[in-house]
Protein backbone atom coordinates (compact mmCIF):
# COMPACT_ATOMS: atom_id res chain seq x y z
CA UNK A 1 0.00 0.00 0.00
CA UNK A 2 1.05 3.83 -0.80
CA UNK A 3 1.68 5.62 1.81
CA UNK A 4 0.53 8.91 2.95
CA UNK A 5 1.30 11.60 0.45
CA UNK A 6 1.32 15.18 1.25
CA UNK A 7 1.51 17.72 -1.68
CA UNK A 8 3.41 20.23 -2.17
CA UNK A 9 6.71 19.06 0.07
CA UNK A 10 7.58 22.72 0.50
CA UNK A 11 6.12 26.46 -0.38
CA UNK A 12 7.19 29.85 0.58
CA UNK A 13 4.70 32.63 0.80
CA UNK A 14 4.63 36.27 2.27
CA UNK A 15 2.77 37.51 5.08
CA UNK A 16 -0.69 37.89 4.15
CA UNK A 17 -1.19 35.30 1.62
CA UNK A 18 -3.29 32.08 1.87
CA UNK A 19 -2.06 28.65 1.19
CA UNK A 20 -3.93 25.61 0.59
CA UNK A 21 -1.65 21.69 1.28
CA UNK A 22 -3.39 18.77 0.44
CA UNK A 23 -3.39 15.13 1.93
CA UNK A 24 -4.09 12.00 0.47
CA UNK A 25 -4.39 9.39 3.23
CA UNK A 26 -3.72 5.44 2.77
CA UNK A 27 -6.05 3.70 1.02
CA UNK A 28 -9.11 2.49 2.82
CA UNK A 29 -8.34 4.84 6.07
CA UNK A 30 -11.07 7.29 6.31
CA UNK A 31 -9.90 9.43 9.03
CA UNK A 32 -7.41 12.70 8.42
CA UNK A 33 -5.54 14.60 11.29
CA UNK A 34 -3.46 17.46 10.58
CA UNK A 35 -0.52 18.51 13.38
CA UNK A 36 1.92 21.94 12.99
CA UNK A 37 5.23 21.14 13.96
CA UNK A 38 7.99 23.95 15.09
CA UNK A 39 11.28 23.53 16.96
CA UNK A 40 9.17 25.85 19.94
CA UNK A 41 5.90 24.16 19.86
CA UNK A 42 6.80 20.79 18.82
CA UNK A 43 4.13 18.90 17.66
CA UNK A 44 0.51 20.76 17.73
CA UNK A 45 -2.89 19.11 16.98
CA UNK A 46 -4.55 21.09 14.29
CA UNK A 47 -7.56 19.37 13.52
CA UNK A 48 -9.03 15.86 12.63
CA UNK A 49 -11.71 14.63 10.19
CA UNK A 50 -13.63 11.45 9.64
CA UNK A 51 -16.42 10.82 7.04
CA UNK A 52 -15.99 14.30 5.78
CA UNK A 53 -16.92 16.13 9.38
CA UNK A 54 -14.54 17.66 11.95
CA UNK A 55 -14.29 15.41 14.52
CA UNK A 56 -12.00 17.46 16.72
CA UNK A 57 -10.46 20.48 16.67
CA UNK A 58 -7.33 22.06 18.83
CA UNK A 59 -6.04 25.11 19.69
CA UNK A 60 -5.64 27.22 16.77
CA UNK A 61 -7.25 30.25 15.30
CA UNK A 62 -9.97 30.53 12.99
CA UNK A 63 -7.63 31.62 10.12
CA UNK A 64 -6.68 27.36 10.07
CA UNK A 65 -9.25 25.68 8.50
CA UNK A 66 -9.89 22.03 6.71
CA UNK A 67 -11.84 20.52 4.83
CA UNK A 68 -12.22 16.38 3.70
CA UNK A 69 -13.68 14.72 0.58
CA UNK A 70 -15.73 11.75 -0.18
CA UNK A 71 -12.60 9.93 -1.26
CA UNK A 72 -11.19 11.00 2.34
CA UNK A 73 -8.33 13.28 0.68
CA UNK A 74 -8.11 16.44 2.96
CA UNK A 75 -7.07 19.97 2.00
CA UNK A 76 -5.74 22.71 5.01
CA UNK A 77 -6.46 26.00 3.92
CA UNK A 78 -4.14 28.62 5.81
CA UNK A 79 -5.25 32.70 5.37
CA UNK A 80 -4.02 35.39 6.23
CA UNK A 81 -0.59 33.86 6.26
CA UNK A 82 1.92 35.32 9.78
CA UNK A 83 5.44 34.83 9.88
CA UNK A 84 5.05 32.68 12.77
CA UNK A 85 3.02 29.61 10.69
CA UNK A 86 6.19 28.83 9.41
CA UNK A 87 6.01 25.41 10.20
CA UNK A 88 6.38 21.77 8.88
CA UNK A 89 2.79 20.79 8.17
CA UNK A 90 2.07 16.99 8.87
CA UNK A 91 -0.86 15.11 7.86
CA UNK A 92 -1.71 11.41 9.82
CA UNK A 93 -4.69 8.97 8.25
CA UNK A 94 -5.58 6.15 10.37
CA UNK A 95 -8.25 3.29 9.41
CA UNK A 96 -11.07 4.67 11.90
CA UNK A 97 -11.34 7.87 14.12
CA UNK A 98 -10.42 7.77 18.04
CA UNK A 99 -6.77 8.00 19.64
CA UNK A 100 -6.59 4.04 19.68
CA UNK A 101 -6.63 3.70 15.65
CA UNK A 102 -2.16 3.65 14.74
CA UNK A 103 -1.41 7.17 12.87
CA UNK A 104 0.18 7.07 9.77
CA UNK A 105 2.25 10.35 9.21
CA UNK A 106 2.91 11.85 6.02
CA UNK A 107 6.34 13.09 5.20
CA UNK A 108 5.27 16.93 5.42
CA UNK A 109 4.71 20.24 3.78
CA UNK A 110 7.60 22.52 5.25
CA UNK A 111 5.85 26.02 4.82
CA UNK A 112 8.01 29.56 5.03
CA UNK A 113 6.36 32.38 5.46
CA UNK A 114 8.70 35.31 4.70
CA UNK B 1 -3.31 19.88 32.68
CA UNK B 2 -3.22 19.04 28.87
CA UNK B 3 0.39 18.97 28.80
CA UNK B 4 3.03 15.91 28.59
CA UNK B 5 6.51 16.95 29.76
CA UNK B 6 9.47 15.11 27.97
CA UNK B 7 13.07 14.82 29.09
CA UNK B 8 15.56 14.80 27.97
CA UNK B 9 15.53 17.33 25.04
CA UNK B 10 18.10 15.64 23.90
CA UNK B 11 20.84 12.81 24.41
CA UNK B 12 23.87 11.06 23.08
CA UNK B 13 24.74 7.29 23.77
CA UNK B 14 27.74 5.30 23.03
CA UNK B 15 26.89 2.71 20.19
CA UNK B 16 25.81 -0.31 22.64
CA UNK B 17 24.23 1.29 25.46
CA UNK B 18 21.22 2.31 27.53
CA UNK B 19 18.89 4.92 26.03
CA UNK B 20 16.21 6.72 28.30
CA UNK B 21 13.69 9.12 27.76
CA UNK B 22 11.24 10.19 29.91
CA UNK B 23 7.56 11.58 29.89
CA UNK B 24 5.24 13.07 32.86
CA UNK B 25 1.43 13.87 32.29
CA UNK B 26 -0.61 15.27 34.64
CA UNK B 27 -3.97 14.43 33.28
CA UNK B 28 -5.74 11.09 34.60
CA UNK B 29 -8.16 11.23 31.60
CA UNK B 30 -5.26 10.16 29.24
CA UNK B 31 -5.74 6.00 28.48
CA UNK B 32 -3.09 5.54 25.95
CA UNK B 33 1.17 6.51 25.53
CA UNK B 34 2.24 5.66 22.39
CA UNK B 35 6.01 6.30 21.27
CA UNK B 36 6.78 7.81 17.68
CA UNK B 37 10.03 7.85 16.29
CA UNK B 38 11.03 10.36 13.75
CA UNK B 39 14.03 10.69 10.99
CA UNK B 40 15.08 13.71 9.25
CA UNK B 41 12.96 14.84 6.69
CA UNK B 42 10.07 12.17 7.37
CA UNK B 43 6.92 11.98 9.26
CA UNK B 44 6.97 10.58 13.07
CA UNK B 45 6.04 6.56 12.79
CA UNK B 46 4.56 4.98 15.59
CA UNK B 47 7.36 2.86 17.57
CA UNK B 48 5.70 1.31 20.28
CA UNK B 49 2.58 1.89 22.90
CA UNK B 50 1.08 0.75 25.87
CA UNK B 51 -2.02 1.25 27.83
CA UNK B 52 -2.04 2.41 32.11
CA UNK B 53 -3.41 -1.46 32.66
CA UNK B 54 0.04 -2.84 31.99
CA UNK B 55 3.74 -1.68 33.41
CA UNK B 56 5.60 -3.04 31.06
CA UNK B 57 5.88 -3.42 27.20
CA UNK B 58 9.04 -4.77 25.20
CA UNK B 59 9.23 -4.93 21.56
CA UNK B 60 12.85 -6.33 20.76
CA UNK B 61 14.87 -3.45 21.63
CA UNK B 62 12.49 -0.90 22.85
CA UNK B 63 10.85 -0.96 26.14
CA UNK B 64 7.84 1.38 27.67
CA UNK B 65 8.00 1.10 31.55
CA UNK B 66 5.01 2.91 33.11
CA UNK B 67 4.24 4.24 36.33
CA UNK B 68 0.54 4.88 36.78
CA UNK B 69 0.88 6.18 40.75
CA UNK B 70 3.69 8.81 39.28
CA UNK B 71 2.02 9.78 36.11
CA UNK B 72 5.61 8.74 34.09
CA UNK B 73 6.33 6.81 31.27
CA UNK B 74 9.62 6.03 29.90
CA UNK B 75 11.40 4.60 26.61
CA UNK B 76 14.20 2.65 27.24
CA UNK B 77 16.43 1.49 24.36
CA UNK B 78 18.54 -1.31 24.74
CA UNK B 79 22.23 -2.05 22.16
CA UNK B 80 21.57 1.23 21.37
CA UNK B 81 22.69 1.54 17.63
CA UNK B 82 23.37 4.31 15.23
CA UNK B 83 20.40 3.59 13.40
CA UNK B 84 18.42 4.59 16.24
CA UNK B 85 19.66 8.20 15.77
CA UNK B 86 16.54 10.11 15.37
CA UNK B 87 14.11 12.43 17.56
CA UNK B 88 11.77 10.51 19.73
CA UNK B 89 8.09 11.92 20.99
CA UNK B 90 6.25 10.61 23.50
CA UNK B 91 2.40 11.02 23.53
CA UNK B 92 -0.58 10.78 25.51
CA UNK B 93 -4.00 9.99 24.15
CA UNK B 94 -7.73 11.25 25.35
CA UNK B 95 -9.34 8.56 23.09
CA UNK B 96 -12.96 9.03 24.03
CA UNK B 97 -12.07 12.55 22.38
CA UNK B 98 -10.01 11.57 19.89
CA UNK B 99 -7.33 14.14 21.19
CA UNK B 100 -3.48 13.46 21.42
CA UNK B 101 -1.12 15.68 22.97
CA UNK B 102 3.00 14.93 22.43
CA UNK B 103 5.70 15.78 24.35
CA UNK B 104 8.31 18.19 23.35
CA UNK B 105 10.34 15.44 21.99
CA UNK B 106 14.18 14.17 22.30
CA UNK B 107 16.74 14.35 19.91
CA UNK B 108 18.87 10.95 20.52
CA UNK B 109 22.33 10.70 18.75
CA UNK B 110 24.26 7.38 19.02
CA UNK B 111 27.83 7.41 18.91
CA UNK B 112 29.60 4.57 17.28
Amino acid sequence: KAGVTQTPRYLIKTRGQQVTLSCSPISGHRSVSWYQQTPGQGLQFLFEYFSETQRNKGNFPGRFSGRQFSNSRSEMNVSTLELGDSALYLCASSPGAGGYNEQFFGPGTRLTVL
Amino acid sequence: QQQVKQSPQSLIVQKGGISIINCAYENTAFDYFPWYQQFPGKGPALLIAIRPDVSEKKEGRFTISFNKSAKQFSLHIMDSQPGDSATYFCAAVYSSASKIIFGSGTRLSIRP
